[in-house]
């Protein structure tokens, strides 16, 4: 069972580049998340998408765009990376479509990404 | 804005001793969940609590959500190294909201 899978684990980016985080889920989940995980800040939310089409911005989404063509991928696109973007990233997948937090979610294993 | 906060953000025990984390939010929660991390790793789902003042037990771990559905904590008796990690709250106050999570570190 493969769950939720993330790539890369880790990167080194240099300021100003952009990269595209990739995060897949193979449990038919509806609700998708990426989260930065920061020393002291807990996970923050960034985007969100409820299903196929659709998404919307969480806690943090600037310098961050997501889109949702399909139900199993959501990927994270970094526009312009910057030192503040140094961070570790976790996607998330759960059932439920409607809120996303009626059932048990499930994260991938993270990206730790660096930018100098 | 919506915010879940949890305290207190390090713990450091005694194996053997208890030990209690809170979560408290600034608006009403439709339910609230708990997540484990270990050390280098990513949140595991612990629990999911959804009705006022529910109770519930997974061995030497006790959860509560409170009557106002703003707080909930977990309790953890006789901490052993196995505990060791960051735990977090998870509500849902309009959007997915992690607490910030408490750090348990155990000394043998």
């Amino acid at each position: 069972n493969a769950g939720v899978t993330q790539t890369p684990k880790f990167q080194v980016l240099k300021t100003g580049q952009s990269m595209t985080l990739q995060c897949a889920q193979d449990m038919n989940h509806e609700y998708m998340s990426w989260y930065r995980q920061d020393p002291g800040m807990g996970l923050r939310l960034i985007h969100y998408s409820v299903g196929a089409g659709i998404t919307d911005q969480g806690e943090v989404p600037n310098g961050y765009n997501v889109s949702r063509s399909t139900t199993e991928d959501f990927p994270l696109r970094l526009l312009s990376a910057a030192p503040s973007q140094t961070s570790v990233y976790f996607c998330a997948s759960s059932y439920s479509g409607v809120s996303g937090g009626d059932t048990e979610a499930f994260f991938g294993q993270g990206t730790r990404l660096t930018v100098v | 804005g919506q915010q879940v906060m949890q305290i207190p953000q390090y713990q450091h025990v005694q194996e053997g001793e208890d030990f209690t984390t809170y979560c408290n939010s600034s608006t009403t929660l439709s339910n609230i969940q708990w997540y484990k991390q270990r050390p280098g790793g990513h949140p595991v789902f612990l629990i999911q609590l959804v009705k006022s003042g529910e109770v519930k037990k997974q061995k030497r771990l006790t959860f509560q959500f409170g009557e106002a559905k703003k707080n909930s904590s977990l309790h953890i008796t006789a901490t052993q190294t196995t505990d060791v990690g960051t735990y977090f709250c998870f509500g849902y106050p309009g959007k997915l909201i992690f607490g910030q999570g408490t750090t348990l570190q155990v000394k043998p």
